[in-house]
């Protein structure tokens, strides 16, 4: 079993739609992270997560919000979305005490918007 | 602005060969570097990292340079195999981020058989 899942993994939508992207992981990681990839863009941060009760915006946080359900769950939202939000998402985990410090990605979200 | 780079999209080398594939940076915060691989439907994985209190790193087939006065990081994969035909991204964090890494654009390495 996969350790870092997301669903859906394709979508396709209309503009102005509210959209949630899920992420789940059974690593035991506290940190959390959501990336969008856009062709010759490579991976951008949008929102990312220490633990529970702390979220924090990354480097292209508009037009999106997130939610840590739990440890294990954090969950990506388009309020709203618009054309140039049509991207593969990522969702990654961390362990901070970890040698190497490496995050663990899912296999991705295609998103596109209509 | 893109602080880290990645200037070549593709590279195309024969089997057995030496691949390197380069990584620029402009952050002089940054002391913390990792290499990911990518295969098509899948999320990236980890592949090699170095601190910047190291210059070299090598793991196998796999050996990171870093050059911290050019800001400059490379990977060399010796020898390179079909199946390390793939995207690469190099990746960048500074202490005091909380972990958040900066991503290039990524290379596409083939592996010619």
């Amino acid at each position: 079993d996969a350790d870092v899942t997301q669903t859906p993994r394709n979508r396709i939508t209309k503009t102005g739609k509210r959209i949630m992207l899920e992420c789940s992981q059974t690593k035991g990681h506290d940190r959390m992270y959501w990336y969008r990839q856009d062709p010759g863009l490579g991976l951008q941060l949008i929102y990312y997560s220490f633990d529970v009760k702390d979220i924090n915006k990354g480097e292209i946080s508009d037009g999106y919000s997130v939610s840590r359900q739990a440890q294990a769950k954090f969950s990506l939202s388009l309020e709203s979305a618009i054309p140039n939000q049509t991207a593969l998402y990522f969702c990654a985990t961390s362990d901070p005490t970890a040698f190497g410090n490496e995050q663990f990605f899912g296999p991705g979200t295609r998103l596109t918007v209509l | 602005d893109q602080q880290v780079k990645q200037n070549s999209p593709s590279l195309s080398v024969q089997e057995g060969r030496i691949s390197i594939l380069n990584c620029d940076y402009t952050n002089s915060m940054f002391d913390y570097f990792l290499w990911y691989k990518k295969y098509p439907a899948e999320g990236p994985t980890f592949l090699i990292s170095i601190s910047s209190i190291k210059d070299k790193n090598e793991d196998g087939r796999f050996t990171v340079f870093l050059n911290k006065s050019a800001k400059h990081l490379s990977l060399h994969i010796v020898p390179s195999q079909p199946g390390d035909s793939a995207v690469y991204f190099c990746a960048a964090s500074a202490r005091g981020t909380g972990n958040q890494f900066y991503f290039g654009t990524g290379t596409s390495l083939t592996v010619i058989p």
